[in-house]
């Protein structure tokens, strides 16, 4: 069973309207992560955050506004989006470990997003 | 500049046989770390492997093994008696220690069918 969740599953809006991915985790992580996985390219990274502060913006445009109020919690806010950014949000979180902080990411079963 | 290149998007195996997926990869950091991730048709991405650069050994968790090949810069997943339930697509990833931050990146993936 997987330690990280995400809200909702699928989600369908149009192009005017505001709406919020949420993502938990259950790890007891520091670390956060959106990412956005489109049809036939690679995974993308948009944010990340380490101990709530966002250190990663993957030059995302500004329609999409990440929040995280705590190492637990991670928010996608989604306003005036385009068809194009039709695709699969997956969450993710890590800890890290020994001096280079590398660690491997736990994901969350993601949101399919559909803009109309 | 870091890079990750899988070069099979499909591959089919019969049950019970093993499997190798190939992956290479580029960077000027001495200090990184190489993943496998597992994506069924639900979307959640499943982590499977990892390899630290100055690993002396090859991981190996259960059926997966990764072929670690420093100087030739690849990292082979390697499935052993493949089962129906490892059909999925197969990403491998990248995060350099001293300079990637907290960037991971992900190769295009490779599509697995087991038949049985």
């Amino acid at each position: 069973e997987t330690g990280v969740t995400q809200t909702p599953r699928h989600l369908v809006m149009g192009m005017t309207n505001k709406k919020s991915l949420k993502c938990e985790q259950h790890l007891g992580h520091n670390a956060m992560y959106w990412y956005k996985q489109s049809a036939k390219k690679p995974l993308e990274l948009m944010f990340v955050y380490n101990f709530k502060e966002q250190t990663e913006n993957n030059s995302v445009p500004s329609r999409f506004s990440p929040e995280c109020p705590n190492s637990s919690h991670l928010f996608l806010h989604l306003h005036t989006l385009q068809p194009e950014d039709s695709a699969l949000y997956l969450c993710a979180s890590s800890q890290t470990r020994g001096l280079a902080g590398i660690y491997e990411q736990y994901f969350g079963p993601g949101t399919r997003l559909t803009v109309t | 500049a870091q890079k990750i290149t899988q070069t099979q998007p499909g591959m089919f195996v019969q049950e019970k046989e093993a499997v190798t997926l190939d992956c290479t990869y580029d960077t000027s950091d001495p200090s990184y770390g190489l993943f496998w991730y597992k994506q069924p048709s639900s979307g959640e991405m499943i982590f499977l492997i990892y390899q630290g650069s100055y690993d002396q050994q090859n991981a190996t968790e259960g059926r997966y093994s990764l072929n670690f090949q420093k100087a030739r810069k690849s990292a082979n997943l390697v499935i052993s008696a493949s089962q129906l339930g490892d059909s999925a697509m197969y990403f491998c990833a990248m995060r350099a220690g001293n300079t990637g931050g907290f960037k991971t990146i992900f190769g295009a993936g490779t599509r697995l069918f087991v038949k049985a």
